[in-house]
């Protein structure tokens, strides 16, 4: 179990280019979930998939986001035209299933900057 | 919609002090209730958890017990260390499984 892996750990971009991170899950997770955290806040909730499917998205989601988990292994997290609001850490996280009492084991974030 | 409250912090203790982080929610029905703990340059981490009213949740000396009348989960911890450094929050499950946190509350402990 070598728990779940973000890459990168740190993006430094300018504001209106598209970045994309990527998450890897503990591998025999079937539910996989962003989280947006700001300084000084908790991690707000994006979006989720079980296995491939992306079953629900956060109104914090904007159109300029875009998650995908292709054949239910890794996710990816595309922002595109960042904007300096964007800047902050973004968390994925799993757990072996969607029960509302399952822990939820998380990566080490990355961290966007925006310029 | 759901949210938890969390006392703000920073708090500092000296070591072997009593802790106390309140923690209180809005839900509707009964949600599951979780501390999690981020200790400097590390990810989040699961301290504990409960699963309905009166559960008490329990794990390296710290406690939190369900509390449906009030609608909380406090945490306690008789007697700190400088190792329980962290930040730690109070998280609500939601029923599709997503996590709603609380801001978080630091803790620094001096020997």
């Amino acid at each position: 179990d070598t728990g779940v892996s973000q890459n990168p750990r740190h993006k430094i971009t300018k504001r209106g280019q598209n970045v994309t991170f990527r998450c890897d899950p503990i591998s025999e997770h079937n539910r996989l979930y962003w989280y947006r955290q700001t300084l000084g806040q908790g991690p707000e909730f994006l979006t989720y998939f079980q296995n491939e499917a992306q079953l629900e998205k956060s109104r914090l989601l904007s159109d300029r986001f875009s998650a995908e988990r292709p054949k239910g292994s890794f996710s990816t997290l595309e922002i595109q035209r960042t904007e300096q609001g964007d800047s902050a850490m973004y968390l994925c996280a799993s757990s072996r299933t969607g029960s509302p009492y399952n822990e939820q084991f998380f990566g080490p974030g990355t961290r966007l900057t925006v310029l | 919609g759901n949210s938890v409250t969390q006392m703000e912090g920073p708090v500092t203790l000296s070591e072997e002090a009593f802790l106390t982080i309140n923690c209180t929610y809005t839900a509707t029905g009964y949600p599951s209730l979780f501390w999690y703990v981020q200790y400097p340059g590390e990810g989040l981490q699961l301290l504990l958890k409960a699963t309905k009213a009166d559960d008490k949740g329990s794990n390296k000396g710290f406690e939190a017990t369900y509390r449906k009348e009030t609608t909380s989960f406090h945490l306690e911890k008789g007697s700190v260390q400088v190792s329980d450094s962290a930040v730690y929050f109070c998280a609500l499950g939601e029923s599709q499984g997503n996590l709603i946190f609380g801001k978080g509350t630091k803790l620094s402990v001096k020997p």
